[in-house]
């Protein structure tokens, strides 16, 4: 069975400072690996995936995450963090070779301080 | 495009009624699925459609069932509501299953007493 794990539960960084987010996961086969971003009362919105190919994914609003077979992990990073990235992330994957079902780790709570 | 729309936004419901909730996305995706959102336990699958006649059940499908009558709509109905139930609830649609991201509605919160 595919699993997703966000290791840390909350994020405190400074604005400017760099933004990292952990994210591992686990799948028999091959994963297609994407994460979202969540603000308040509001549904998840799609931030970047890996398909194949280049291990460091640019994405949304400034994030890029990097590929890490060896690892299996795909963390999330941002080279300086904004207030306005104060948001729950969440990671997600799904198995190439059993396609239909999308896996979410826990979330993680980035929280930005001027 | 209005993209994913969910209704009600809220609801709250007595032990042992039943309710649909409704989803919808005018975007012709042929995946649609159901999550339930609980504190520290991100999101958990309930159930999914790869296309009009055909569901399945996801990581917890108990107590809830689901039908794909249209391309367009993915109704998930709660049998006989139960306190466990409570939870913000997101339907979820994407052109199909793969590397294709998913769209998410804005969810519905529903309490159980």
């Amino acid at each position: 069975a595919q699993s997703v794990a966000q290791p840390e539960d909350q994020v405190n960084v400074a604005e400017g400072n760099p933004l990292t987010v952990k994210c591992t996961y686990s799948v028999s086969g091959n994963p297609y690996l994407f994460w979202y971003v969540q603000y308040p009362n509001r549904g998840l919105q799609f931030l970047l995936k890996y398909i194949t190919g280049d291990n460091l994914v640019k994405g949304s609003y400034g994030f890029e995450a990097e590929f890490n077979k060896s690892q299996t992990s795909f963390h999330l990073k941002k080279p300086s963090a904004l207030v306005s990235d104060s948001a729950l992330y969440f990671c997600a994957v799904r198995d190439r070779a059993a396609g239909n079902k999308l896996t979410f780790g826990g979330g993680t709570r980035v929280l930005v301080k001027p | 495009n209005a993209g994913v729309t969910q209704t009600p936004k809220f609801q709250v419901l007595k032990t042992g009624q039943s309710m649909t909730l409704q989803c919808a996305q005018d975007m012709n995706h042929e995946y649609m699925s159901w999550y339930r959102q609980d504190p520290g336990m991100g999101l958990r699958l309930i159930h999914y459609s790869v296309g009009a006649g055909i569901t399945d059940q996801g990581e917890v499908p108990n107590g809830y069932n689901v039908s794909r009558s249209t391309t367009e709509d993915f109704p998930l109905r709660l049998l006989s509501a139960a306190p466990s139930q409570t939870s913000v609830y997101f339907c979820a649609s994407s052109y199909r299953t793969g590397f294709y991201e998913q769209y998410f509605g804005p969810g519905t919160r529903l309490t159980v007493t």
